[in-house]
């Protein structure tokens, strides 16, 4: 099967541009998830969907940052305005909905890396 | 709070030696543990998971994890290492507060094997 794919690989915006990242994920996978992983760091969610609903954006920085996945595949991740600070790689992964332990195995993209200047 | 720890940096080995990358955990109830290795320029994989039964568990490319309850630790290993296992490796746990499947990753061990 396909992977997880997601563009563009590489981004490098100036502080205060707009960015927007998209995610495509395995087909059939209803939870998608977007991740920061700052260098040095583990991976940290933003915000995950179950179809098209948000499931968890706790730890999305709202003010800037935003996300949809309006027909339940496809996903779009979007900052406005950038701060150097959100120089990162961007994963997107996915995986299986329902109510076994497989929803926990995640299926990561390549990732987008961020550089803000 | 529901946490992961991963205590080494880095780890370096010599190829064909056993290799051994630290994890422990602090988590509220029975904890579900992971392991993903994040290859250069690519996604993180899934390696392998414990759930519930037995405390040793296979995943992927040879590896296995051991589960001790009494040590809170969710150790990595393999018999015999292989340069190509050099690798980024993070440890992670349930999140047994999030109503989805929400994980919390550790910050991440370097692997490096030496030919």
């Amino acid at each position: 099967e396909a992977g997880v794919a997601q563009s563009p690989r590489y981004k490098i915006i100036e502080k205060r541009q707009s960015v927007a990242f998209w995610c495509n994920p395995i087909s059939g996978h209803a939870t998608l998830y977007w991740y920061q992983q700052i260098l040095g760091q583990g991976p940290k969610l933003l915000i995950q969907f179950q179809n098209n609903g948000v499931v968890d954006d706790s730890q999305l920085p709202k003010d800037r940052f935003s996300a949809e996945r309006l027909k339940g595949v496809d996903s779009t991740l979007k900052i406005q305005p950038a701060k150097l600070e959100d120089s990162a790689v961007y994963l997107c992964a996915s995986s299986h909905t329902g109510t076994g332990v497989r929803v926990y195995e995640q299926y990561f993209g390549p990732g987008t890396r961020l550089t803000v200047t | 709070a529901q946490s992961v720890a991963q205590p080494e940096d880095q780890v370096n080995v010599a190829e064909g030696n056993p290799l051994t990358v630290k994890c422990t955990y602090s988590v509220s109830g029975n904890p579900y543990l992971f392991w993903y290795v994040q290859y250069p320029n690519r996604g993180l994989q899934f390696l392998l998971k414990y759930i519930t039964g037995d405390n040793l568990v296979k995943g992927s490319y040879g590896f296995e994890a051991e589960f001790n309850k009494s040590q809170t630790s969710f150790h990595l290993k393999k018999p015999s290492a292989l340069v190509s296992d050099s690798a980024l490796y993070f440890c992670a746990v349930r999140d047994v507060y999030s109503s989805a499947s929400k994980i919390i990753f550790g910050s991440g061990t370097r692997l490096s094997i030496r030919p």
